[in-house]
């Protein structure tokens, strides 16, 4: 069974740091692309950051470009996000989500709450 | 990017069809074959219900079904049942592994 497990989220001061994991099981990591998905609290999805299956190509969405750093570990089974210079409005629930041959999101972790205030 | 938009909610009664509309541009929308559907009930993550604008993952009943004309998608669910109560997001890829969602549109099963 295909399973995304994320954590690490929180609460964190503006100007914070934080960062979240997310442990795949089910499947050969290593073959597959993975995106992070957020969702502020009442609102609806939005992308956030792609890394390909080696790491050798990674994105940003221009909200956190700059901010955010996506990586992963594939001896480990394991997607990393390090956030910094945390505002209010990044404020959402975190999900890590596989990317599938057609560039959808097939499965997805259960997300991880980061909560930024003060 | 902008994100797509979808009416914010819409409405049917068991046994009814209804139409999500999720209105793009010619970079995500109009200029690719990678638009997919999300089903979301309170509380759980996103499901995926459609991929490649009107292909079904496995184990998606085909009462849900995709279609594109320009920018615009659209998400029909026929035979609209209780548990299909949820709130549905459209995404497009957009280019250079990037994508965009649409706002989300919550459906009312009466």
């Amino acid at each position: 069974e295909v399973q995304l497990v994320e954590s690490g989220g929180g609460l964190v001061q503006p100007g914070g740091s934080l960062r979240l994991s997310c442990a795949a099981s089910g499947f050969t990591f290593r073959n597959y692309d993975i995106n992070w998905v957020r969702q502020a609290p009442g609102k609806g999805l939005e992308w956030v950051s792609y890394i390909s299956s080696s790491s050798n190509t990674i994105y940003y969405a221009a909200s956190v470009k700059g901010r955010i750093t996506i990586s992963r570990d594939n001896a480990k089974n394991s997607l990393y996000l390090q956030m910094h210079s945390l505002r209010a409005e990044d404020t959402a629930i975190y999900y890590c989500a596989r990317v599938r041959a057609a560039y959808s999101f097939d499965y997805w972790g259960q997300g991880t709450l980061v909560t930024v205030s003060s | 990017q902008s994100a797509l938009t979808q009416p914010r909610s819409v409405s049917g009664s068991p046994g009814q069809s209804v139409t999500i509309s999720c209105t793009g541009s010619s970079s995500d929308v109009g200029g690719y074959n990678y638009v997919s559907w999300y089903q979301q009930h309170p509380g759980k993550a996103p499901k995926l219900m459609i991929y490649d604008v009107s292909k079904w993952p496995s184990g998606v009943p085909d009462r849900f079904s995709g279609s594109k004309s320009g920018n615009t998608a659209s998400l029909t669910i026929s035979g609209l049942q209780a548990e299909d109560e949820a709130d549905y997001y459209c995404c497009s890829y957009a280019g250079t592994y990037t994508w965009v969602f649409g706002g989300g549109t919550k459906l009312t099963v009466l």
